[in-house]
């Protein structure tokens, strides 16, 4: 079981360029999130998803967007890159009971450097 | 407000030492989940232990184990003989039973050294 990818594994991107960060995952679980992690701030919500069709915002939302039209997919789309996104860029799931509540399954991560 | 503090930003112990990471949380629910998470230097994110509230019985699981004080708000994680593979950055995390979300505290680097 291949769990949660994501796509690409880095990327270099120019400010003002957009980009989506893909992510997919095979476990049929409700609830998916996507955190960026940054030196000495460790790891912050962006967006999350507790089931397909809904979407909310975590402690950092501003610059990105996310949809969930199905179970298995959450895509992270930045419109407008700018330095300040440069981070690495977790996706997550969580099982169908509990969701945030139980164990988070991390994807491998993105590394996105915006220039 | 929920929040998780890892007051220790990074710790070096030699091989074979004991070593404690504290968490300290803050949370105005009854109902709660506490969680640790370790990434290694190869960067993935594992899942350690959650523990709700209500059971405040310390766990044991090899050479971890997890101290967990409602009184004091604390949730703290011992390595018992330490290894180099136990370097790695560690994660405290909080959930409430109202919210959907996932508060992570900000990482304790952990160095063990040969």
């Amino acid at each position: 079981t291949a769990g949660i990818t994501q796509a690409p594994t880095s990327q270099i991107l120019a400010a003002g360029r957009s980009m989506t960060l893909r992510c997919t995952q095979d476990m049929r679980h409700n609830a998916m999130y996507w955190y960026r992690q940054d030196l000495g701030l460790g790891l912050r919500l962006i967006h999350y998803s507790n089931t397909a069709g809904t979407t909310g915002k975590g402690e950092v939302p501003d610059g990105y967007s996310v949809s969930r039209a199905n179970t298995d997919d959450f895509p992270l789309t930045l419109a407008s890159a700018v330095p300040s996104q440069t981070s690495v860029y977790f996706c997550a799931s969580s099982g169908q009971a509990g969701g945030p509540h139980n164990e988070q399954f991390f994807g491998p991560g993105t590394r996105l450097t915006v220039l | 407000a929920q929040k998780v503090t890892q007051a220790q930003t990074e710790i070096s112990v030699v091989e074979k030492e004991d070593v404690t990471l504290d968490c300290v949380y803050e949370t105005r629910d009854t109902t709660y989940y506490l969680f640790w998470y370790k990434q290694p230097p190869s960067g993935e994110l594992v899942f350690l232990i959650r523990r709700n509230s209500f059971d405040e019985q310390n766990e044991i699981s090899g050479r971890y184990s997890w101290n967990f004080q409602k009184s004091t708000s604390s949730f703290n994680f011992t390595i018992t003989a330490s290894q180099v593979v136990d370097s790695a950055v560690y994660f405290c995390a909080l959930s409430e039973a109202w919210d959907d979300k996932i508060i992570f505290g900000k990482g304790t680097r952990l160095h063990i050294l040969p």
